[in-house]
């Protein structure tokens, strides 16, 4: 167990709605990380947030967005979603702002997204 | 364009034997590499990890090797366990002159370590 908890575990829905994915870093843990993985691709970067502020943004569409709270729990929000959307969608965490080097992400167990 | 390729989608491996899985990357400005483990149904956890300024480490049974002139670091997984067997993700990040923090993964390889 890493520490981090995403929900929902599973979410099934269809083309054009909107969903939110939610997690919760580990105790301490100031930046959350967002990925995306697709059948046949590694983990992608979408977006990360370090104590409420963004940090860095990666291959993200215009559709989502992600905020972090005051408490640090993180919500994805996917929205006019297109069958290409589904995936695994992972979250991480780490202590600091750079998360690469000795400040190590832990990933959560992820959310699988299913567009139908 | 992929900066980090693992090019071997799964490899096979007898237990006791040795597992070597590899990872090519591009971008020469990334100063920190990592290796993930994920079994099914779970987040990759991490496994270990080398700097740019070393060319190998070692964690027990894992020893990460990394050749910055060839771009290519590997794996080595010594004796092979079946519980071992899983995805294996490299990944790579730029944290020196860098402002992102984010890892850039491979597509990953997939481990059967056979009893």
């Amino acid at each position: 167990d890493s520490g981090v908890t995403q929900t929902p575990k599973h979410l099934i829905t269809a083309t054009g709605q909107r969903v939110t994915l939610r997690c919760s870093p580990r105790s301490g843990d100031l930046s959350v990380y967002w990925y995306q993985q697709s059948l046949d691709q590694g983990l992608q970067f979408l977006i990360q947030y370090y104590n409420g502020e963004e940090r860095a943004k990666g291959n993200i569409l215009e559709r989502f967005s992600a905020q972090q709270f005051p408490d640090l729990h993180s919500e994805l929000n996917l929205s006019s979603l297109e069958l290409g959307d589904s995936a695994l969608y992972f979250c991480a965490s780490s202590v600091g702002p750079r998360g690469g080097n000795t400040d190590t992400q832990y990933f959560g167990p992820g959310t699988r997204l299913t567009v139908l | 364009d992929q900066q980090v390729k693992q090019n071997s989608p799964s490899l096979s491996v007898q237990e006791g034997r040795i597992s070597i899985l590899n990872c090519d990357y591009t971008n020469s400005m990334f100063d920190y590499f990592l290796w993930y483990k994920k079994y099914p149904a779970e987040g990759p956890t991490f496994l270990i990890s080398i700097s740019s300024i070393k060319d190998k480490n070692e964690d027990g049974r894992f020893t990460v090797f990394l050749n910055k002139s060839a771009k290519h670091l590997s794996l080595h997984i010594v004796p092979s366990q079946p519980g071992d067997s899983a995805v294996y993700f490299c990944a790579a990040s730029q944290n020196y002159g860098g402002s992102q923090g984010n890892l850039i993964f491979g597509k990953g390889t997939k481990l059967s370590v056979k009893p």
